[in-house]
């Protein structure tokens, strides 16, 4: 099993640049979920999916974020306009079963300049 | 006030030590709790889930209070490995776990 992927790994940009993040869950898994993690704010819930459909998305900051899951095996998270701010490390996460918990990826570590 | 409430530490102990500590959430309705531990630029990851009795893994236990409304975490015979980020979490309503800030520990030689 290669776990939950996400890619890029590090993403460097400048102000006002459109950022696309991308995720593959745990085959099998039928939830995903986007987190932001600062250190001024923790790891935030920004939107989950349940078998594909956006269930909760309170927690996107602003109109700039917007996510996306074409199918079970992939996910976008995209930023545009991107603005400093965003700077964190952003995380997708998969589960079966909410109640079991959920497998993190490993992290976009995003730099806006 | 938050929904998951931790202290953000950090802990200082020796090695061998015990350390223990809480977490306090605000929704009574909660229904189940979990442990993630997460080491400096990794990712979260599951440690142990938080079950009415309390439950018991090798150093680690995990005890419910619901009367109270917290979680704690155990580590009996620290280690220098323990060293960490450790996350509370719960299981809100509408399927989607809530994150304390993390209490940070540092194991000392």
């Amino acid at each position: 099993d290669a776990g939950v992927i996400q890619s890029p790994r590090h993403e460097v940009t400048e102000m006002g640049q459109e950022v696309t993040l991308r995720c593959k869950p745990i085959s099998g898994h039928n939830s995903l979920f986007w987190y932001r993690q600062t250190m001024m704010r923790g790891l935030e819930l920004l939107i989950y999916f349940n078998n594909n459909v956006p269930i909760d998305d309170s927690g996107m900051p602003e109109d700039r974020f917007s996510a996306k899951m074409p199918n079970a095996s992939f996910s976008t998270l995209k930023i545009q306009p991107s603005e400093p701010r965003d700077s964190a490390v952003y995380f997708c996460a998969s589960s079966l079963s909410t109640v079991d918990g959920y497998t993190f990826g490993s992290g976009t570590r995003l730099t806006v300049v | 006030r938050k929904e998951v409430e931790q202290d953000p530490g950090p802990f200082n102990v020796p090695e061998g030590a015990t350390v223990a500590f809480n977490c306090t959430y605000s929704n009574s309705a909660s229904q189940s709790f979990f442990w993630y531990r997460q080491d400096c630029r990794k990712e979260p990851k599951l440690l142990m889930s938080v079950y009415s009795s309390g439950n018991e893994d090798g150093r680690f236990t995990a005890q419910l209070n619901r009367a109270s409304q917290y979680i704690s975490l155990l580590i009996r015979d620290s280690k220098l490995s323990d060293s960490a980020t450790y996350l509370c979490a719960l299981y809100s309503s509408a399927s989607k776990i809530i994150f304390g800030s993390g209490t940070r520990l540092s194991i000392r030689p």
